[in-house]
């Protein structure tokens, strides 16, 4: 079973360009979470996308955006990137079933995203 | 709104010492998960556990306990016999099971554990 990929592994982007993150989910999994993580702080919820649809958003502004495709993998959009987006960007993915909350997330190694 | 307090930033033990991470949580609702993750350098988040509002049952699995109190609003991970190996950020983290939300994680900010040769 393959575990959640994410690539690029690392990224270094100049202020004001745009950037685009992927992620393929667990085999199995339909949901798919993105999660910012600044140095030495905890991740921070992005966005939740279940089967192609977003299904929750964290406190990001609108330049933060997403899909999700029909084979459950998903892309995160950054647009006009400032300094302060440097962070890792975690993606989750979990099977999307029984109740609500219930579902464990589980990690990709993460996309190190510097802003210059 | 949900939160979860990591009190704990740094941890220093020597190897086969044991250590307990303290996790504090805040929630209005009556159903929810906790989780423990760990981050070792490499970056990438390690389930450790998950466990529902319904089951205070503690947990034990090899070298690693759980200790979960409501009364308290505790979430406390003991490593017994600690080794180099657990040198790593651990992650409390909170889901509510809130009809109609995302399945979110709320993390606390970490404890960075270092375990000494």
């Amino acid at each position: 079973e393959t575990g959640v990929t994410q690539s690029p592994t690392h990224l270094i982007k100049t202020r004001g360009q745009q950037v685009t993150l992927r992620c393929s989910s667990q085999s199995g999994h339909n949901t798919v979470s993105w999660y910012q993580q600044a140095l030495g702080q905890g991740p921070q919820f992005i966005f939740q996308y279940y089967r192609e649809e977003e299904n929750g958003r964290g406190n990001f502004p609108p330049r933060f955006s997403g899909l999700q495709f029909p084979n459950y993998s998903s892309e995160l959009n950054v647009n006009a990137l400032e300094l302060d987006d440097s962070a890792l960007y975690l993606c989750a993915s979990s099977p999307g079933t029984g109740v609500l909350g219930t579902d464990t997330q589980y990690f990709g190694p993460g996309t190190r995203l510097t802003v210059l | 709104a949900q939160k979860v307090t990591q009190a704990q930033t740094e941890i220093s033990v020597v190897e086969k010492e044991d250590v307990t991470l303290d996790c504090v949580y805040e929630t209005r609702d009556t159903t929810y998960y906790l989780f423990w993750y760990k981050q070792p350098p490499s970056g990438e988040l390690v389930f450790l556990i998950r466990r529902n509002s319904f089951d205070e049952q503690n947990e034990i699995s090899g070298r690693y306990s759980w200790n979960f109190q409501k009364s308290t609003s505790s979430f406390n991970f003991t490593i017994t016999a600690s080794q180099v190996v657990d040198s790593a950020v651990y992650f409390c983290a909170l889901s509510e099971a809130a009809t109609g939300s995302a399945r979110q994680l709320t993390f606390g900010s970490g404890t960075q554990l270092t375990v000494l040769p």
